[in-house]
């Protein structure tokens, strides 16, 4: 298994709702990461979690709340996001954080409105 | 900061070969990636090279890497149309801890 679950596919939510992007891998993989992707730009790194601790915030505002509970799976918390947070949310895990390969997720699509 | 360039276009007829290029500015760059992105999909690892390398092969896939100039090559023999995707060279430090990505190439197969 070299895969990295991420769910909901798509997203649209409110300026004021609250949802949560899931993300989950079984390969024994003890570093689990963020990235955000603009259309037509690369993706952007936002949060490093390292052995289940938060290791890289990348001065992400605190509407994005990370949180790790175990070491298959990663959230991304949502609260009060902005139209321009519109994006594609990639999840990845590697072995280490210093490990040369990550495994990506297929993404979440979320559409702020 | 690191900065990480690609020429956002490339197109290719089936058969030839696609040379994708990339040129960074970190000279403290210890690991190069190359990334595919298809439509709607996530980001698939092709290859890597560490520095202290000049070429790397797989497969259909060659990997060139002039550290002087800070340049790095993807060349795919045989071009088909499932290689059709954006592809992405990315530099780290630290292996995966902080990578940077380029801008990206959209590679466009002519049959």
């Amino acid at each position: 298994d070299t895969e990295v679950t991420q769910t909901p596919k798509h997203l649209v939510m409110g300026m004021t709702n609250k949802k949560s992007l899931k993300c989950e891998q079984h390969m024994g993989h003890r570093a689990m990461y963020w990235y955000k992707q603009k259309a037509k730009k690369p993706p952007e790194l936002m949060f490093v979690y390292s052995y289940e601790k938060l290791s890289i915030n990348e001065s992400v505002p605190s509407r994005f709340s990370p949180e790790c509970p175990n070491s298959s799976l990663l959230n991304l918390h949502l609260h009060a996001l902005q139209p321009e947070d519109s994006a594609l949310y990639l999840c990845a895990s590697s072995r280490g954080n210093r490990d040369t390969e990550a495994f990506f997720g297929q993404g979440t699509r979320l559409t702020v409105v | 900061g690191e900065d990480v360039e690609q020429s956002l276009f490339l197109s290719v007829r089936e058969g030839d070969s696609s040379v994708i290029n990339c040129t960074y500015t970190d000279s403290s760059s210890t690991y190069l990636y190359w990334y595919k992105q298809e439509p709607g999909a996530g980001l698939q690892l092709l290859t890597y090279i560490f520095s202290n390398m000049d070429m790397k092969q797989d497969q259909r896939l060659t990997v060139l890497l002039n550290k002087k100039d800070k340049h790095l090559s993807l060349r795919i023999a045989d071009t088909q149309t499932g290689d059709s995707a954006i592809y992405f060279c990315a530099e780290s430090n630290f292996g995966n801890e902080k990578l940077t990505f380029g801008t990206g190439t959209r590679l466009t197969i002519i049959p």
